[in-house]
């Protein structure tokens, strides 16, 4: 049932590692992002796709890799994981992006501490 | 550039009262887009309301009611007769609406507290 789903929900791993969170929307949307929430709540844009191709693709280290493997999912990678990863990162969906500005529905969250 | 601004930080009420939540955006584009989303304690965004800059009507939803000035780059929200339900993060956004890579900047959030 869920509409934007993310897992996992909590990710702890050590400085230097890779690693994956994953994406998916049922709700037959074309758009999909990922957002940063840092700890004073701070909400950024990082990537946004349509249809699988890259739109938006904001200042972020390139340790960071979206993958679109269809227009419901949108992984994130991270590599060589840093103490300043830690954030929650927020995937959602909109039936289009940009033009129209479509509401935009979020997942649940992952909560990466990078220890 | 774009820019939200939640000027108000925190706020604590007590249950039953009424609170506005304020937001003043700037942008350049004629057309583009306001939104408010909720985070409650438990984490996620709960989207709330959207509105185009040709539509300044006010808009009202149960409890909650929005009223949004162009004059005064302003689109303010307000809950009546607060429930401690409502403590929650409460975030303004705006987005321009004619190109692809319009994205959705965010106001950095006001945290409502509804004392019992």
């Amino acid at each position: 049932d869920t509409a934007v789903s993310q897992t996992p929900k909590y990710l702890v791993t050590q400085m230097g590692n890779d690693k994956s969170i994953k994406c998916e929307q049922n709700l037959g949307h074309d758009t999909m992002y990922w957002y940063k929430q840092d700890s004073k709540k701070f909400l950024k844009i990082m990537f946004s796709y349509n249809n699988k191709e890259l739109i938006i693709n904001e200042t972020v280290p390139n340790r960071f890799s979206p993958k679109s493997p269809d227009k419901a999912h949108l992984n994130l990678h991270i590599n060589s994981l840093e103490l300043g990863d830690s954030a929650v990162y927020f995937c959602a969906s909109s039936q289009e992006g940009g033009v129209l500005a479509d509401t935009q529905y979020f997942g649940p969250g992952t909560r990466l501490t990078v220890l | 550039a774009q820019k939200v601004t939640q000027a108000q930080t925190e706020i604590s009420v007590v249950e039953k009262e009424d609170v506005t939540l304020d937001c003043v955006y700037e942008t350049r584009d004629t057309t583009y887009y306001l939104f408010w989303y909720k985070q409650p304690p438990s984490g996620e965004l709960v989207f709330l309301i959207r509105r185009n800059s040709f539509d300044e009507q006010n808009e009202i939803s149960g409890r909650y009611s929005w009223n949004f000035q162009k004059s005064t780059s302003s689109f303010n929200f307000t809950i009546t007769a607060s429930q401690v339900v409502d403590s929650a993060v409460y975030f303004c956004a705006l987005s321009g609406g004619v190109n692809r890579d319009d994205k959705i900047i965010f106001g950095k959030g006001t945290r409502l507290h509804i004392l019992p």
